[in-house]
């Protein structure tokens, strides 16, 4: 699996966009973008995943960028309940789906 | 609702104890998955299994085993717990074959050996 890098921490106003970037340079040509998210004190939920292009679903929007070395999750109006540790894994498709989770972006919501 | 459901959110051991976490899935889901977390550490996974009867090792599996008898069920077993293995226990659990699927996690068991 592509190993992943996300900053510690970030924080973003209530009702603007919050923008959580992950790079995964070496991330080989089948490998999914998955994002997670875990409030305190519960287990991990899924967001959205991606292969190439981007994704949108009712909870947020991912961007991969063309070289798929990078991507960004996109919550398009944060609230105060999305504030929560956003993990961003890269891992193959099919077979065996061991996954290895790093230890995110810590996301802070302001009122 | 896919749902995943671990038997106890609090547990208090001795050290020296031999400790069961039971999960269990009814989503008839391939995979399984345990996981521990602690502050700094992220998630780190322990076991998985692919099916019934079967489990692979994960980045930590030492101090640890596992049983799947069953299709939804998955245990972790501390065999003779130590006060480093205080920790959150996740399970979650997956669809299998070929194709990328998400995982659902249980809400987690904190498990504190005194």
């Amino acid at each position: 699996d592509a190993k992943t890098t996300q900053p510690t921490s970030m924080d973003c106003a209530e009702g603007r966009a919050a923008n959580l970037p992950c790079n995964h340079s070496t991330i080989s040509g089948n490998e999914y973008v998955y994002w997670y998210r875990q409030i305190h004190s519960q287990g991990p939920q899924y967001i959205i995943h991606g292969l190439k292009n981007n994704e949108t679903n009712e909870m947020a929007s991912l961007i991969i960028t063309e070289d798929r070395k990078s991507s960004t999750l996109i919550l398009p109006h944060a609230t105060l309940r999305d504030t929560a540790v956003y993990y961003c894994i890269a891992f193959l498709s099919g077979g065996y789906q061991k996954v290895t989770f790093g230890t995110g972006t810590k996301l802070q919501v302001i009122p | 609702d896919v749902k995943v459901t671990q038997s106890s959110r609090y547990l208090v051991k001795r050290t020296g104890e031999k400790v069961f976490l039971e999960c269990v899935q009814d989503m008839d889901h391939e995979n399984m998955f345990w996981y521990r977390q602690d502050p700094g550490l992220g998630l780190r996974l322990i076991y998985f299994s692919y099916d019934v009867k079967m489990k692979e090792k994960g980045d930590i599996p030492e101090g640890y085993s596992v049983s799947r008898e069953k299709k939804e069920r998955f245990s972790l077993i501390l065999e003779s717990a130590s006060t480093n293995q205080t920790s959150m226990y996740l399970c979650a659990s997956s669809r299998g074959g070929r194709g990328s699927y998400e995982q659902y996690f249980g809400p987690g068991t904190r498990l504190t050996v005194t």
